[in-house]
C-alpha cells in the first residue's frame, strides 16, 4: 500500500462545477498537507497547504484536513477552464524541517467551457 | 533568473550510457529536492539536502544514481548505465525549509521545469 493514495481520474466538470478532489493516508505523523497544480510539461506548483486538521479557503478554493480518517480534500468552486491541470497532493511528516514530500499520483481535472 | 532552473530540458540517451542532470535552485533556499515523474505517475522522491546535513538518499532507486550538492547551491543527478525504464521527468525543487513567525514551516517547494529523459 502506498503511503498516499488519490485516483489519478481522469475528471471531466463544465465551466461552473464544484470540484472534489480527494486523498487518503496511512502515515499518521503526517503533519503539513498540501495541493500542488501541475500544467501539462510544467512542474508542479504549490496551491495549498494545511497544517494539522481544519479547513483553509482561499478564493475558489478549499482545502479541507481530517486526520481521524487520514483523509484530504481540495474543493474548487466555480470552476473554470483554465483550471484544467493536474492535481497532487503532498505530505510531510517533519516538524523543523519540511523533509521530503509525499505525493499522490495526481488527478487530472479537465474543465470543459 | 528567479525561478529554478533545470538543464537539459530535454536529454535522449542510448542505453548503457550515463547521464549528468543539473539544478539551479533558487538562491538562498537550503533545501534541494529531485523527485522522477513517469507518465501517469506521482512523484516518485529520489534524494533530499537540506543545508550541511547529510542527503537523505532513501528514494535512490539503485546503485546507479547519485547525486550532489557543491557549496551548498548547484546539484548534478548523475545515472549510470541508463536503462529504459529510467525514462521519465527529473524535477528539481528547492524550499526556504525555515520557520515561520509562528513556528511553523514555510512548506513551499518551487519546482523547476523538468529534464525530460528518454533512454533509447
Amino acid at each position: 500500500q502506498k503511503e498516499v493514495e488519490q485516483d489519478p481520474g481522469p475528471l471531466s466538470v463544465p465551466e461552473g462545477a464544484i470540484v472534489s478532489l480527494n486523498c487518503t493516508y496511512s502515515n499518521s505523523a503526517f503533519q503539513y498537507f498540501m495541493w500542488y497544480r501541475q500544467y501539462s510539461r510544467k512542474g508542479p506548483e504549490l496551491l495549498m497547504y494545511t497544517y494539522s486538521s481544519g479547513n483553509k479557503e482561499d478564493g475558489r478554493f478549499t482545502a479541507q484536513v481530517d486526520k481521524s480518517s487520514k483523509y484530504i480534500s481540495l474543493f474548487i468552486r466555480d470552476s473554470q477552464p483554465s483550471d484544467s491541470a493536474t492535481y497532487l497532493c503532498a505530505m510531510s511528516d517533519r516538524g523543523s524541517t519540511l523533509g521530503r514530500l509525499y505525493f499522490g499520483r495526481g488527478t487530472q481535472l479537465t474543465v470543459w467551457p | 533568473g528567479a525561478g529554478v532552473s533545470q538543464s537539459p530540458s530535454n536529454k535522449v540517451t542510448e542505453k548503457g550510457k550515463d547521464v549528468e542532470l543539473r539544478c539551479d535552485p533558487i538562491s538562498g533556499h537550503t533545501a534541494l529536492y529531485w523527485y522522477r515523474q513517469s507518465l501517469g505517475q506521482g512523484l516518485e522522491f529520489l534524494i533530499y539536502f537540506q543545508g550541511n546535513s547529510a542527503p537523505d538518499k532513501s528514494g535512490l532507486p539503485s546503485d546507479r544514481f547519485s547525486a550532489e550538492r557543491t557549496g551548498g547551491s548547484v546539484s548534478t543527478l548523475t545515472i549510470q548505465r541508463t536503462q529504459q525504464e529510467d525514462s521519465a521527468v527529473y524535477l528539481c525543487a528547492s524550499s526556504l525549509d525555515a520557520l515561520t513567525g509562528r513556528g511553523r514551516l514555510n512548506t513551499e517547494a518551487f519546482f523547476g521545469q523538468g529534464t525530460r529523459l528518454t533512454v533509447v
